[in-house]
């Protein structure tokens, strides 16, 4: 098993670009989360999702958005990028919302 | 929301020594996660406990529902143990994280 994969590893956009983060997961998890974790703060939750078709908002959407059409992949999209989007992006799933999460490797993005 | 709070923010330590990182939370939790994220910025789950202690190797995880605390141990500290530890509450919401515990050991 692959776990749970992202690309790209790195990308550098400039201001008002758009892109998609891509995260797969072969393990059959019902839950994938997309988070970002800026220096010196915590993870913090931008969507999760229980479910093919199923999205919800975490803590930090704004500027973001998701799709789930299949079990496997979880895009996450972000839309005219801003200097504040610079992050490292972890996408996680889970086979229910209270077991442990798996973490794929993340996404380095810089926004100039 | 919860708050969750760790300490130290950064701990260093000589190889060999015990080494405990705390973490308190203020709204009670079905579960709480330990995390290492290590240098390379992989995350990798090490413990999910509701109560009591959980041994893995010379890793052992505690928490005490009541007083909203929960311990991580480390015993025979190496130099391949530094990491980030980040320690995670699940209450009816989502994980929430804490700022993590950068602990390096110093052969």
């Amino acid at each position: 098993n692959a776990g749970v994969t992202q690309t790209p590893k790195f990308r550098i956009l400039k201001i008002g670009q758009s892109m998609t983060l891509q995260c797969a997961q072969d393990m059959n998890h019902n839950y994938m989360y997309w988070y970002r974790q800026d220096p010196g703060m915590g993870l913090k939750l931008i969507y999760y999702s229980v479910g093919a078709g199923i999205t919800d908002k975490g803590e930090v959407p704004n500027g973001y958005n998701v799709s789930r059409s299949t079990t496997e992949d979880f895009p996450l999209r972000l839309e005219l990028a801003a200097p504040s989007q610079t992050s490292v992006y972890f996408c996680a799933s889970s086979l229910a919302g209270i077991n442990e999460q798996f973490f794929g490797p993340g996404t380095r993005l810089t926004v100039l | 929301k919860n708050e969750v709070e760790q300490s130290p923010q950064n701990l260093t330590a000589q190889e060999g020594e015990f080494i405990t990182i705390n973490c308190s939370y203020s709204v009670g939790i079905s579960a709480l996660h330990w995390l290492q994220q290590h240098p390379g910025g992989g995350i990798v789950s090490l413990f999910m406990l509701s109560s009591g202690k959980k041994k893995h190797g010379r890793l052992i995880a505690t928490i005490n529902i009541q007083e909203k605390h929960s311990s991580l141990h480390i015993t025979a500290s190496h130099p391949r143990d530094s990491a980030v530890y980040i320690c995670a509450v699940k209450g009816n919401t989502p994980l929430v994280f804490g700022k993590g515990t950068r602990l390096s050991v110093i052969a």
